[in-house]
C-alpha cells in the first residue's frame, strides 16, 4: 500500500499569512503513460463532504479561491494558502489515486493564530 | 454538471447487512471509474473499494478491513452503482461517500476533475 505521510499535523497561521502543508508518499504516484500525479488535495470542514481543492497534484477544481495552490512531482507535494482566510480553517487532506488501496494523508489541522 | 447522490444509509445492528446506493449524472456513467470512501465521526477519510469500467472489466478492489463483507456493483443503465455491505460492525459507522476521478474524451466533451456525493450516514449499533 501507498502509504501518505503529512506535515505538519497541525498549523497555526495568522490572517493573511502563507500557510504550507507537505505530503509525501511511500512511492511515487506519477503515471508516465500520461505524465500526470495521480494525488488530490481536499478540504474538510465538519458536518461537510470533502472539498476538493487540486486535483493532478497542481489543477485547481473550478470555484477554488487561486491564493489555494498544489505543487509537487513524484512522491513530494504541497498545497500552498498564499494569504489565509478566516474561512480557511479546515482540516486538510492529501489522497493519492495512483493504486488501490487509494489512501490518504492522516490530516493537517489548520487554525488561526 | 457532474453530480452524485448517496442514499440506503439507516441505524442497523451489529452483523446486519445494508446496501448503499450511488446515483450519478451529467457524465458519461459506463466511462467512469466508481469510489467508495467513509468518514468516521470525528475521524479522518478512508477510502472503501472501488469498481473499474466494464471496458477495463468492471472488476473490484476493496480496502482490507472491509474485504470479504462488502461488495461493490454497478448497473449503467440505471447510472447507479451500489454498495453491499454485510457482517456489519461498529467500527463501519461513518459517513459514506461515492466518489469518482473523471479523466476521458467523449463525443461531448472533456470530462476531468474529482467529485464527490453528499454522504449518507451508517450507524452500526445494537
Amino acid at each position: 500500500d501507498i502509504v501518505m505521510t503529512q506535515s505538519p499535523d497541525s498549523l497555526a497561521v495568522s490572517l493573511g499569512e502563507r500557510a504550507t502543508i507537505n505530503c509525501k508518499s511511500s512511492q511515487s504516484v506519477l503515471y508516465s503513460s500520461n505524465n500526470k500525479n495521480y494525488l488530490a488535495w481536499y478540504q474538510l470542514k465538519p458536518g461537510q463532504p470533502p472539498k476538493v481543492l487540486i486535483y493532478w497534484a497542481s489543477t485547481r477544481e473550478s470555484g477554488v479561491p487561486d491564493r489555494f495552490s498544489g505543487s509537487g512531482s513524484g512522491t513530494d507535494f504541497t498545497l500552498t494558502i498564499s494569504s489565509l482566510q478566516a474561512e480557511d480553517v479546515a482540516v486538510y487532506y492529501c489522497q493519492q489515486y495512483y493504486g488501490p488501496p487509494y489512501t490518504f494523508g492522516q490530516g493537517t489541522k489548520l487554525e488561526i493564530k | 454538471e457532474v453530480q452524485l447522490v448517496e442514499s440506503g444509509g439507516a441505524l442497523v445492528k451489529p452483523g446486519g447487512s445494508l446496501r448503499l446506493s450511488c446515483a450519478a449524472s451529467g457524465f458519461t456513467f459506463s466511462n467512469a471509474w466508481m469510489n467508495w470512501v467513509r468518514q468516521v465521526p470525528g475521524k479522518g477519510l478512508e477510502w472503501v473499494g472501488r469498481i473499474k469500467k466494464k471496458t477495463d472489466g468492471g472488476t473490484t478492489d476493496y480496502a482490507a478491513p472491509v474485504k470479504g463483507r462488502f461488495i461493490i456493483s454497478r448497473d449503467d443503465s440505471r447510472q447507479t452503482f451500489y454498495l453491499e455491505m454485510n457482517s456489519l460492525k461498529t467500527e463501519d459507522t461513518a459517513v459514506y461517500y461515492c466518489n469518482t476521478a473523471l479523466d476521458y474524451y467523449d463525443s461531448t466533451g472533456y470530462y476531468s476533475g474529482i467529485y464527490w456525493g453528499q454522504g449518507t450516514l451508517v450507524s452500526v449499533s445494537s
